[in-house]
């Protein structure tokens, strides 16, 4: 069974500071990788989509990377703004018609 | 991208009942995925809606618990069946409308049994 594990469990900044979102997953034939938020009370809003591969993908201030030897995805996020609050997980698919293996997320408090 | 409803949106139900959620998108796809994310949790893969086809199910879970239907690229259902309190979660409809794409996902239905 696969596993997604994210680090750190949560976070809280002051507003406008860079941060780095680790994940890690134990698929060696990962085929792609998705960041999403989501917000309290709310779905999950896809943010970044990688292909085994890409390397990185980039959308307004973030920007997601992915290093499939190591195992390894980060999302970084620029500027960071109190609207950017929310829980942000890390999924991966070992298919291109595969359900997705969730990471338990990090749950980001921007600080304003 | 796809815009995806789901009903309802909550319900509270009886030990020993069953609810049918529903979830419909606005274009077809080729894949749609039931997801559990119960509380304070990250989400479970429950099985794969297959067109036409028997559901497959993650481990873990089985069609008597979870039976499942999709008789079209729009649309899927998805049963709790004889509910238990441990069925109190938030149940999730995904769909990819190619393989390989991003997945998209409704706005969940929160259920609690008492």
């Amino acid at each position: 069974k696969q596993e997604v594990t994210q680090i750190p469990a949560a976070l809280s900044v002051p507003e406008g500071e860079n941060l780095v979102l680790n994940c890690s997953f134990t698929d060696s034939a990962i085929y792609n990788l998705q960041w999403f938020r989501q917000d309290p009370g709310k779905g999950l809003t896809s943010l970044l989509l990688i292909q085994s591969s890409q390397r990185e993908q980039t959308s307004g201030r973030l920007n997601a990377s992915l290093d499939k030897s190591s195992g390894r995805s980060t999302l970084y996020i620029a500027a960071s703004q109190p609207g950017d609050s929310a829980t942000y997980l890390c999924a991966e698919a070992g298919g291109g018609a595969d359900g997705l293996t969730f990471g338990k997320g990090t749950h980001l408090i921007i600080q304003p | 991208s796809a815009v995806i409803s789901q009903k309802p949106s909550r319900d509270i139900c009886q030990r020993g009942t069953s609810l049918t959620i529903q979830c419909q998108v606005d274009s077809q796809v080729t894949m749609m995925f039931w997801y559990r994310q119960q509380p304070g949790q990250s989400l479970t893969l429950i099985a794969t809606a297959n067109q036409g086809s028997e559901a497959t199910y993650e481990s873990g879970f089985v069609i008597d618990k979870f039976p499942i239907s999709r008789p079209n690229l729009t649309f899927s259902t998805l049963t709790v069946s004889n509910m238990s309190p441990e069925d109190s979660s938030i149940y999730l409809c995904s769909v990819q409308p190619r393989p390989g794409e991003t997945q998209y996902f409704g706005p969940g239905t929160r259920l609690l049994v008492l």
